[in-house]
């Protein structure tokens, strides 16, 4: 069965404090790895698609990569606006998703 | 602008009656999807659609069932056998089959009491 773990839950940064977010995945066959930010209330919203080990993917203060077990999202002296909860997700050979519980990041200014 | 409608952003039911969830895209999409996101937990997959008249029961179709009469509408109707009906209900839209980004509405919260 496949399975997406993600880490930590939770993680509090002061603003500027640069950090990682871990996403662990079992699956056989993987077709692409996707990254979503989700704001409170609100539908999630694409960053990023990963396809295969070693790609690396950024955006502003986002930079996603992919290995054979795992993908990162580092984050770069992130600003307040960049709190929310962040999902990961991958697809197999099947057409659906499997997410991953997400890590809500909060960001102190 | 081209994007995904979901109707009411609130939906209150007392438990035991049925309710029907409203999906609309513009964006001329093939594929769509309904997931149901719990606190603290990832988004699940109650039903897709890879085209017109055809859709596929996804992880936690129990309790649900779907329509798609029309490209453009996916609705979802919440039956009285769902245990668990209160959530947060997503729906996502894809171009095709294949490995593409889905696109989310806003969502639908709703409360069954």
């Amino acid at each position: 069965e496949d399975q997406v773990t993600q880490s930590p839950e939770a993680l509090r940064l002061q603003e500027g404090e640069s950090s990682s977010l871990n996403c662990s995945y079992t699956v056989s066959g993987l077709r692409g790895l996707f990254w979503y930010r989700q704001d409170p209330g609100k539908g999630p919203e694409f960053l990023f698609t990963l396809y295969s080990a070693g790609e690396e993917k950024e955006k502003e203060r986002l930079k996603a990569t992919l290995t054979k077990k795992e993908s990162f999202l580092h984050i770069t002296a992130p600003k307040p606006e960049d709190s929310a909860t962040y999902l990961c997700a991958v697809q197999a050979r099947a057409q659906k998703l499997v997410f991953g519980q997400g890590t809500r990041l909060t960001i102190n200014p | 602008d081209g994007g995904i409608t979901q109707s009411p952003k609130y939906l209150f039911r007392k438990e035991g009656q049925n309710v029907t969830l409203s999906c609309e895209q513009n964006l001329n999409h093939d594929a769509m999807y309904w997931y149901r996101q719990d606190p603290g937990q990832g988004l699940r997959l109650i039903y897709y659609s890879q085209i017109v008249n055809d859709f596929q029961k996804g992880d936690i179709a129990e309790g649900y069932s779907v329509s798609r009469e029309k490209k453009e509408s996916f609705p979802l109707t919440v039956t009285s056998a769902q245990k668990n009906p209160t959530a947060f209900y997503l729906c996502a839209s894809t171009p095709t089959t294949g490995v593409y980004e889905q696109y989310f509405g806003p969502g639908t919260r709703l409360t069954v009491t």
